[in-house]
């Protein structure tokens, strides 16, 4: 089974921050590896797909780049509606989940 | 519009057996993919399994976890997907979410809470 392995658990940072979180993968996933936000008592959203593409209407302040193994997303300017839990997903075999990044207000 | 809305959770003793339902609408459900993943309490996400499309035989994977224990089919006259849950655990307590996954993109229903304990 392909692992995913998120860093970090947590991150504390202020609204304007540049915000990065990488996942990497225990064998290549090609691009296959999509990047999700959820709220506490809401489903996962979509952000990112194949790795860099923006999910329709998510706005441009995210973005997703890498391949094989190693993979980031990046918020260019941390807003107050972005704190929230963080996954990245591989989908090249079957699905697995990291096991998340909260983001939360420094 | 894609919707999706899972329905069936509730408290089941250890052992005892559940089926979860997705209703389906706004997509042609007969060609879509379709994933069930859970969350257990504070924590992540998990891959249950999935069905493929008609087109490609409708075959089914599933995480080892739940192997031999679950079964996901579908039927396509009712748009509907089902989660059969069979000798159930403690460790199975969660929200079940069903998810198209990419096909169409990004599409999860609102999940529904499944309790297993005596």
């Amino acid at each position: 089974d392909i692992q995913m392995t998120q860093s970090p658990s947590t991150l504390s940072a202020s609204v304007g921050d540049r915000v990065t979180i990488t996942c990497r993968a225990s064998q290549s996933v090609n691009y296959w590896l999509a990047w999700y936000q959820q709220k506490p008592g809401n489903a996962p959203k979509l952000l990112i797909y194949k790795a860099s593409s923006l999910h329709s209407g998510v706005p441009s302040r995210f973005s997703g780049s890498g391949s094989g193994t190693e993979f980031t997303l990046t918020i260019s300017s941390l807003q107050p509606d972005d704190f929230a839990t963080y996954f990245c997903q591989q989908y090249d075999t079957s699905w697995t989940f990291g096991q998340g990044t909260k983001v939360e207000i420094k | 519009e894609v919707q999706l809305v899972e329905s069936g959770g509730g408290l089941v003793k250890p052992g005892g057996s559940l089926r979860l339902s997705c209703a389906a609408s706004g997509f042609t459900f007969s060609y879509a993919w379709m994933n069930w993943v859970r969350q257990a309490p504070g924590k992540g996400l998990e891959w249950v399994g999935r069905v493929k499309s008609r087109i490609d035989g409708e075959p089914t994977d599933y995480a080892a976890p739940v192997k031999g224990r679950f079964t996901i089919s579908r039927d396509a006259s009712k748009n509907v997907l089902y989660l059969q849950m069979n000798s159930l655990k403690t460790e199975d307590t969660g929200v079940y979410f069903c998810t198209t996954g990419f096909n169409p993109l990004g599409a999860w229903g609102q999940g529904t809470l499944v309790t297993v304990s005596s």
